[in-house]
């Protein structure tokens, strides 16, 4: 089956400065999509980004991140985190081109606490 | 605009114990449902999902079981609550055919001791 790797569990950021959270996958079915979820403290996931295009840059609430489906990746980034960006983030694939539903597999998560 | 209700918002309960979790889908007709588990610390695991009324798959085994009553309700239950229930329950809905987003709901907290 598909998996989702986010290597690390905790990122931790100073107020401003650049973060960048890491996601690879392997897929052995038609995967449709990739989403970037984040998940604030006692709330639901929420998508924060998704895509479908191989080597298009998709952007929402200053993050961007972009599909390469050459090197299996789908990392995330922002040039200047905000104390409001800490949360928890999933990288998530969908696999669901021969049945009419979406199977979202999950990675990890990763946790961003951005600092003064 | 769809709205999505979990009920209970948490629940303590003993080993051995039932459990009844809702999830209620408005504003979207014939919806796909899912629910999730999320334990302490951990990952998003679908459970079961469904396409239709009265038809619900599983995806991991966990003593638990699901149901689908009507459209736009969907009950995760067991009769006999293990230590390792406990998490965070999360029921998720998307459009069929074609979209692959999946919108999540509030989520219902459960210890079980």
């Amino acid at each position: 089956g598909d998996s989702v790797t986010q290597t690390e569990g905790l990122v931790t950021v100073t107020e401003g400065l650049p973060v960048k959270l890491n996601c690879t996958y392997q897929t052995t079915y038609l995967t449709i999509a990739f989403f970037w979820y984040v998940q604030y403290l006692n709330e639901a996931p929420q998508v924060l980004l998704k895509s479908s295009t191989d080597n298009k840059r998709t952007e929402h609430q200053g993050f961007h991140a972009t599909l390469h489906k050459s090197s299996s990746s789908f990392h995330l980034q922002k040039s200047s985190a905000q104390l409001s960006d800490s949360a928890l983030y999933y990288c998530a694939l969908s696999e669901g081109a021969s049945s009419s539903f979406s199977k979202l597999v999950f990675g990890q998560g990763t946790s961003l606490s951005v600092v003064p | 605009a769809q709205t999505i209700h979990q009920w209970p918002v948490a629940e303590i309960k003993a080993v051995g114990s039932p459990l009844s979790l809702g999830c209620t889908i408005k504003g979207k007709s014939s919806p796909n449902l899912y629910w999730y588990w999320q334990a302490t610390g951990g990952t998003l695991q679908q459970l079961f999902y469904s396409i239709t009324v009265g038809q619900v798959e599983s995806v991991v085994q966990l003593n638990l079981s699901a149901s689908r009553p009507k459209d736009d309700q969907f009950i995760l239950s067991t009769e006999k609550l293990l230590l390792s229930h406990s998490g965070f329950y999360l029921c998720a809905w998307s459009r069929d055919w074609g979209s692959y987003e999946q919108y999540f709901g509030p989520g219902t907290r459960l210890t079980v001791l």
